[in-house]
């Protein structure tokens, strides 16, 4: 069973609207959230992080967790051209080892921006 | 100031052979991580150094590959006896600290590999 799950897209939205990227997981011990872009060719990004239930908001970006439900998401406002990539959702959860929050990241979600 | 650098970005081997591949991470950053990217897979987590030593090495496939980052600086991934299913790109990451469940990563360009 794969352990960060997301749909894979493309997901295509207008200029200005929200774009809603979702993310599941299947480790209740999981830590620590994360979302990072990736534009096509290049390395990831951090855009965001969260460790506690609720939302956390950064400009346009706002980040949404829910532990007992092992959702997290991510909504993005006044979508922008320049927001066109892949978004991966990553979960830290510590090692067996107790040596390493390890980051398991999902396959990404496409995003597409239409001007 | 500099990210993270990685060399080469481009590396096209034969099956069988031989490859390393360097990352220098960002001044101070004590931990460093190595990361395998397939074509439409996020990346998946290979081995992680604090300083000089690996803390955890369980995202290593095989023992084909090994890491050393023998200063505590600059990392070297090595694949012996490459397999066609070697070819991805090969990410390297480093953060201030380790061991933390809330650390950023920053990712270097990565090493495109490819085994024919």
């Amino acid at each position: 069973q794969k352990e960060v799950e997301q749909n894979s897209g493309p997901l295509s939205v207008p200029e200005g609207a929200i774009a809603s990227l979702n993310c599941t997981y299947s480790d209740r011990g999981s830590q620590s959230f994360f979302w990072y872009r990736q534009y096509s060719g290049k390395s990831p990004e951090l855009i965001m992080f969260i460790y506690s239930n609720g939302d956390k908001e950064d400009g346009r970006f706002t980040a949404q967790l829910n532990k007992a439900s092992q959702y997290v998401s991510l909504l993005i406002r006044d979508s922008q051209p320049s927001d066109s990539a892949t978004y991966l959702c990553a979960v830290g959860l510590l090692n067996s080892g107790g040596s390493n929050y390890k980051l398991t990241f999902g396959k990404g979600t496409l995003l597409t921006v239409n001007p | 100031g500099a990210g993270v650098s990685q060399t080469p970005s481009n590396k096209v081997t034969e099956k069988g052979k031989y490859v390393e591949l360097r990352c220098d991470p960002i001044s101070g950053h004590t931990a460093l991580y190595w990361y395998r990217q397939s074509l439409g897979q996020g990346p998946e987590f290979l081995i992680y150094f604090q300083g000089t030593g690996a803390a955890d090495d369980s995202g290593l496939p095989n023992d084909r590959f090994f890491a050393v980052r023998p200063e505590g600086s600059v990392s070297t991934l090595k694949i012996q006896r490459t397999e066609r299913g070697d070819s991805a790109v090969y990410l390297c990451a480093s953060s201030l600290y380790g061991g933390r469940a809330y650390n950023e990563q920053f990712f270097g360009p990565g090493t495109r590999l490819t085994v024919l």
